[in-house]
């Protein structure tokens, strides 16, 4: 059974700081793995997703994260945060085979003036 | 392009009673699937609908139950609420059932249970 474990419910950074969300998954096979973002009273967007091929994924507004298999991980970054990027974090994995997409259970990221 | 868009936006049930959400997908999506996000949680995976029939579900009992349109909306349905079934109920629409897809989510409707 594939899980995401996302490490820290609250993470703050300064305004202009690098910003690093963490993930870490399980999975039988390789997977797709997807970070999504969601603001107050929204629905989920998607920032970036990894399939296959290059490990290193960049995204839409500026984020990008790493595939490391022999570290089951996939870190979010974002070199300068901007105080727009408040919001809510949330990883996945998908298995190929069966298409169903597991979310983890979110990181809430503050951006410090 | 109105994206997806769900109703109602919020909803109070009493528990035992059955209720129905709404979603219509993006223009040009064929496949939505439900999401229940309780509060502080992640989407949980409730189940899929492509070309009018379920093909994927997650671990939710048969109280949870759905339908599609030959126009590819949706509903899902919910019996004998519990109060653990108050959540955000998200649906996602794309254009094919594989999950590399991208999804694109509706804002969600807000049931609470009483």
């Amino acid at each position: 059974a594939q899980s995401v474990t996302q490490l820290g419910s609250h993470v703050s950074v300064s305004e202009g700081a690098l910003v690093l969300l963490r993930c870490n998954y399980s999975s039988s096979v390789p997977p797709y793995l997807f970070w999504y973002v969601q603001y107050p009273n929204q629905g989920l967007q998607l920032l970036l997703k990894y399939t296959t091929g290059a490990t290193l994924v960049k995204g839409i507004n500026g984020f990008e994260a790493e595939f490391k298999k022999s570290e089951t991980s996939f870190h979010l970054t974002k070199p300068s945060a901007h105080m727009s990027d408040a919001a809510e974090y949330f990883c996945a994995v998908s298995d190929p085979r069966d298409d169903k997409i597991i979310f983890g259970k979110g990181t809430r990221l503050h951006i410090l003036p | 392009d109105a994206g997806v868009t769900q109703s109602p936006t919020h909803l109070i049930k009493t528990r035992g009673q059955q209720v129905t959400l709404r979603c219509s997908p993006k223009s040009g999506h064929d496949t939505v699937s439900w999401y229940q996000q309780a509060l502080g949680q992640g989407p949980q995976f409730i189940f899929q609908y492509y070309e009018e029939e379920e093909r994927q579900r997650g671990n939710f009992p048969d109280r949870f139950s759905g339908h599609q349109f030959p126009n590819y909306s949706s509903e899902l349905n919910v019996n004998a609420l519990l109060l653990g079934d108050s959540a955000l109920y998200l649906c996602a629409s794309s254009l094919g059932q594989d999950s590399y897809n991208e999804q694109f989510f509706g804002p969600g409707t807000r049931l609470t249970v009483l």
